[in-house]
Order: structure tokens, then C-alpha cells, then sequence
């Protein structure tokens, strides 16, 4: 069935450095991904998404990758701020517009 | 626009009682999706409702249930409350035709 996994439940970075976080998925047939943010207290947020037919794609500070080889995401976050804080979550989308969500992974960021 | 909006907030109910939560989506968005968000199963995909329509459904009992109206807003009703229902339910909404889900803040649910 299908599945999305995170390879890292937390992360801890010092302000100003750069940060990746990592997801894989299990269903080769998805085609379309999406990182979303999540702050204490608030519902998921969008950050950046990437269909299966890119390798790459660059937003505001953050870029996401995807390795349809060996089925990872990764977001990248440039110059992390206190700001990011925040659990993020990777989904994809397999059939019938249904999105599946990994776990999430906690990032926090040191001043 | 204005977000996505979810009422009640904050909700408590003991077991067996039943409840409804409501979601208005963003203006010109047909699609809702519902999900259930706790610390042990993360985000689960209960219901997804279009043009007044439940077009996909998740793996949740029948005490489950959704309506979508039309003008977009849509409601969930759990029947037949137990301990284990209580979480943060999602709603998000899409223009149905492109993939990006926008998220409402959420209905925590507290059954004592």
C-alpha cells in the first residue's frame, strides 16, 4: 500500500545553517509532492511542492528534491531561522487525489 | 481570501455522545478533505468531499461520517464517541482541480 516515511523523527540545528530534512515513499506510482509545515498549535501549512516529472524545485529559501530512484524527498532550508521551527511533514499523492502524510520530523533551531 | 475556517476550536464530549464539527472552505475551493491528526498515527485521511460529493474515503468505522453543502462547506459527525477519537481534526480545502491542500487550524476534540 501506500506509505511515506521519514528517515529523521528530529532535528536540531544552530540558526543561520542550512537544513535538510528527508522523506521517503514507498508507491512509485505517485506523482505529485508537497511539504507542509506545522507550528504548535496550528494546522499544516504549504511550503513548496514538486511534481514526479522534476527533480527540483526552489522557493523562497527552500528547495525540494526528489530521487525517483531511490524514492526520497528532501527539503532543504536555507539560513534557518527560529521561525522554523515547526514539525514538517512530506505527502504524496497516489490515486484518486488522496494524499498520504509521513509522520513528520521536529525541527528546532538553537539561537 | 480569508483562510480556511473550522469551528468549534476546542470541543469536549465523554464517551457515546455524538458531535459535529464544521469547516468553510476558501472562497472558490469545491474540494474538503477531512483528517484526524493524534501523536501515535500522525495524519490520517478520513474524507474527501467534492461538489457536495464524497469522492475518496480513508479507513475509518462508519461512525465516521461527512456532508459537504453547496456552497462548499462541509461538516463531519462522529457518532457513538470513544476515547480513541479524541484528536485534532483537519480540515483543508483545494480547488479540486489542482493537488495543494490549505489547512484550517483544526477542531481539538477531547472525549473524557
Amino acid at each position: 500500500g501506500e506509505s511515506v516515511g521519514l528517515h529523521l523523527p528530529t532535528l536540531s540545528v544552530q540558526e543561520g545553517d542550512n537544513s535538510i530534512i528527508n522523506c521517503a515513499y514507498s508507491n512509485s506510482a505517485s506523482d505529485y509532492f508537497i511539504w507542509y509545515k506545522q507550528e504548535s498549535g496550528k494546522g499544516p501549512q504549504f511550503i513548496i511542492d514538486i511534481r514526479s516529472n522534476m527533480d527540483k524545485r526552489q522557493g523562497q529559501r527552500v528547495t525540494v528534491l526528489l530521487n525517483k530512484t531511490v524514492k526520497h524527498l528532501s527539503l532543504q532550508i536555507a539560513a534557518t531561522q527560529p521561525g522554523d521551527s515547526a514539525v514538517y511533514f512530506c505527502a504524496e499523492r497516489g490515486s484518486n487525489y488522496k494524499l498520504t502524510f509521513g509522520k513528520g520530523t521536529l525541527l528546532t533551531v538553537n539561537p | 481570501k480569508a483562510g480556511v475556517t473550522q469551528t468549534p476550536r476546542y470541543l469536549i464530549k465523554t464517551r457515546g455522545q455524538q458531535v459535529t464539527l464544521s469547516c468553510s472552505p476558501i472562497s472558490g475551493h469545491r474540494s474538503v478533505s477531512w483528517y484526524q491528526q493524534t501523536p501515535g498515527q500522525g495524519l490520517q485521511f478520513l474524507f474527501e468531499y467534492f461538489s457536495e460529493t464524497q469522492r475518496n474515503k480513508g479507513n475509518f468505522p462508519g461512525r465516521f461520517s461527512g456532508r459537504q453543502f453547496s456552497n462548499s462547506r462541509s461538516e463531519m459527525n462522529v457518532s457513538t464517541l470513544e476515547l480513541g477519537d479524541s484528536a485534532l481534526y483537519l480540515c483543508a480545502s483545494s480547488t479540486g482541480s489542482t493537488e495543494t491542500q490549505y489547512f484550517g487550524p483544526g477542531t481539538r476534540l477531547l472525549v473524557l
